[in-house]
């Protein structure tokens, strides 16, 4: 049975670096796609990006500037870095493992089949 | 970006009811919706993709529909553990957003 489970602090301050971690078991990473979305009262779900099994990324642009993901193989974790963070990026953060199946022109249907229950995270001083 | 409306934000309902729930996308996503279900304190759950493929393990009580901008989940035969929130996701184009939510009640 796959599971996802987010890490790392609780509480950040701002203008500092926010590090998430997702630990993944009963999957290998570099067998899969992975991506980070949050949640918060204020703008509801968000989709930060994801890290393919090429270790290749995609960001969403609102946050592109400041935002870093990256895979360790040897933990099997992938890892989430939100720079310069303020009162805004507080939300809870998932991981959640992606799928596709073959879609037309070359666009595949991507949707998140497997999510961690999710860390909160609170930007305060 | 392209925006998903979703409709109603709340709703109330009892055990054995049929409800339905509405997702627009500002521009055609051509089936590039997906349907999650999220309870308090747990991961949220995949229920359909592709507008209307069900889920491995998902009940089939649970269905999609829709194509160009407008999607609908239905879940007819609402059972006690159908009580939560319900997002609709496009992933038609990056950066894939979601919907606002619907809260189903009791």
């Amino acid at each position: 049975q796959v599971q996802l489970q987010e890490s790392g602090p609780g509480l950040v301050k701002p203008s500092e670096t926010l590090s998430l971690t997702c630990t993944v078991s009963g999957a290998t990473i570099s067998s899969h796609y992975w991506s980070w979305i949050r949640q918060s009262a204020g703008k509801g779900l968000e989709w930060i990006g994801r890290i393919y099994t090429s270790g290749k990324t995609n960001y969403n642009p609102s946050l592109k500037s400041r935002v870093t993901m990256s895979g360790d193989t040897s933990k099997n974790q992938f890892s989430l870095e939100l720079s310069s963070v303020t009162a805004a990026d507080t939300a809870v953060y998932y991981c959640a493992r992606d799928s596709r199946r073959s879609g037309p022109y070359y666009n595949p249907y991507w949707y998140s089949d497997l999510w961690g229950r999710g860390t909160l995270v609170t930007v305060s001083s | 970006d392209i925006q998903v409306t979703q409709s109603p934000s709340s709703l109330s309902a009892s055990v054995g009811d049929r409800v339905t729930i509405t997702c627009r996308a500002s521009q055609s996503i051509s089936s590039y919706l997906n349907w999650y279900q999220q309870t308090p304190g747990k991961a949220p759950k995949l229920l359909i993709y592709i507008a209307s493929t069900l889920e491995s393990g998902v009940p089939s009580r649970f269905s999609g529909s829709g194509s160009a901008t407008d999607y609908t989940l239905t879940i007819t035969s609402l059972q006690p553990e159908d009580f939560a929130t319900y997002f609709c996701q496009q992933s038609y184009t990056m950066p894939y957003t979601f919907g606002q939510g619907t809260q189903l009640e009791i």
